[in-house]
């Protein structure tokens, strides 16, 4: 069975710039989350989606960051524009609801953004 | 504010030793705990999870609780190179669909 696929692995871009990453949760998977990593501040929760709507967004920076998962198979996490201060790791993860082990997050490999 | 709280190392043991990872938590509420490692570049995978008081083994892997200290630890027995990661302690808020905060990581290395 696949993991959570992430694309694009690396992107290096201009200040200004708009960003889309995107994201396939594990089939079957309910919840899907949108995390960021930086060595300041460790794995931050940005956003989370139950079912496909935005359950919890305050961990969405700014006004220019914003997700979306129009179908249980797809997301994504746009920023627009882009700066510097944006570069770091971006991760998503799915998991199951209700199972007997409901914290265990499968997360894709990662999408490293490099902002000039 | 809920936070997790651990060392950010580096901690460094000799292959063969017991290595130990502690993390604390602020919200006394808090009902589960994992343990999660994550290689240099790599995504964190779930090694451990912990839900009741005391001490839970799993192979070379002791996950440890105590809820009236808001104390969580993880043992690695025979430490091994291949251990040598980011070992990230995470707490569960909100209840059995609640979310994972993450601590920000302490980094183990094991020498030959």
């Amino acid at each position: 069975d696949a993991g959570v696929i992430q694309s694009p692995r690396h992107e290096v871009t201009e200040m200004g710039q708009e960003v889309t990453l995107r994201c396939k949760p594990i089939s079957g998977h309910d919840y899907l989350f949108w995390y960021r990593q930086t060595m300041m501040r460790g794995l931050e929760l940005l956003i989370y989606f139950n079912n496909n709507v935005p359950i919890d967004d305050s961990g969405m920076p700014e006004d220019r960051f914003s997700a979306k998962m129009p179908n249980a198979s797809f997301s994504t996490l746009k920023i627009q524009p882009s700066e510097p201060r944006d570069s770091a790791v971006y991760f998503c993860a799915s998991r199951l609801a209700g199972g007997p082990n409901t914290g265990e997050l499968f997360f894709g490999e990662g999408s490293r953004l490099t902002v000039l | 504010q809920k936070e997790v709280e651990q060392n950010s190392g580096p901690l460094s043991v000799p292959e063969g030793a017991i290595a130990s990872l502690n993390c604390t938590y602020s919200d006394r509420g808090s009902q589960s705990f994992f343990w999660y490692r994550q290689y240099s570049g790599k995504s964190p995978e779930l090694i451990m999870f912990i839900y009741s008081n005391g001490d839970k083994e799993d192979g070379r892997f002791t996950a440890q609780l105590n809820k009236a200290s808001q104390y969580v630890s993880l043992l690695i027995r025979d430490s091994q190179p291949s251990d040598s990661a980011t070992y990230l302690c995470a707490v569960r808020y909100g209840g059995s669909q609640g979310n994972l905060i993450f601590g920000k990581g302490t980094k183990l290395s094991v020498k030959p």
